[in-house]
């Protein structure tokens, strides 16, 4: 089953405004990892929050984590029409090699 | 160099021919991945070599054949093929296996199979 799952599974706001997509998944984790993903073409990845941290911040994004809740948010503020992607949490069971992607958010900023 | 390369980038095939997808990276990683991914779905992994070894197959039908022949390449060779199997496949690399590493991707080979 899948590891993550992602809410909103679609988001469309205008640039400027803030965009908030979040993430929950089923097992404990090292880390858990956001990737973004223009049309059709490779992932790249954007920021990495170990299961010690709470919160972590790079240029616009910001990444919460909850373990508790195995939940965690990443918020782009001042969004841009560059932003225009898919969205992507991953995680991977402790120790191992494997990564599970969840469903995605597919994140559209009108200019 | 943080680039990982994919080739061919668009393959259409039918279903008895044999073609072969290539993925290189030159980071001096030691962890390479193969992933299948459908429209507005996901990338699901099929395959994780670590150190060259094959560390995961994901219950991956026997018609994909992966291989690594050096540290740098990963090889996905393809056999009579499905059209179910149409996707983008992508390949990436880390410094180590595990996920503790963040993935380089490549743009994706698209693959149609008539």
């Amino acid at each position: 089953s899948q590891q993550g799952e992602e809410d909103p599974q679609a988001l469309s706001i205008q640039e400027g405004e803030n965009a908030t997509m979040n993430c929950s998944y089923k097992t404990s984790i090292n880390n858990l990892q956001w990737y973004r993903q223009n049309s059709g073409r490779g992932l790249v990845h954007l920021i990495l929050i170990r299961s010690n941290e709470r919160e972590k911040h790079s240029g616009r994004l910001r990444v919460t984590l909850d373990t508790s809740k195995k939940s965690s948010s990443l918020l782009i503020t001042a969004s841009r029409a560059a932003d225009t992607a898919s969205y992507f949490c991953a995680t991977g069971n402790t120790g191992g090699f494997k990564t599970i992607f969840g469903a995605g958010t597919r994140l559209f900023v009108k200019a | 160099d943080t680039e990982v390369t994919q080739t061919p980038k668009h393959l259409v095939m039918g279903m008895t021919n044999k073609k072969s997808l290539k993925c290189e990276q030159h980071m001096g990683h030691r962890a390479m991945y193969w992933y299948k991914q459908k429209a507005k779905k996901p990338p699901e992994l099929m395959f994780v070599y670590s150190y060259e070894k094959l560390s995961i197959n994901e219950s991956v039908p026997s018609r994909f054949s992966p291989e690594c022949p050096n540290s740098s390449l990963l090889n996905l060779h393809l056999h009579a093929l499905q059209p179910e199997d149409s996707a983008l496949y992508l390949c990436a690399s880390s410094q180590e296996g595990g996920q503790n590493y963040e993935q380089y991707f490549g743009p994706g080979t698209r693959l149609t199979v008539t």
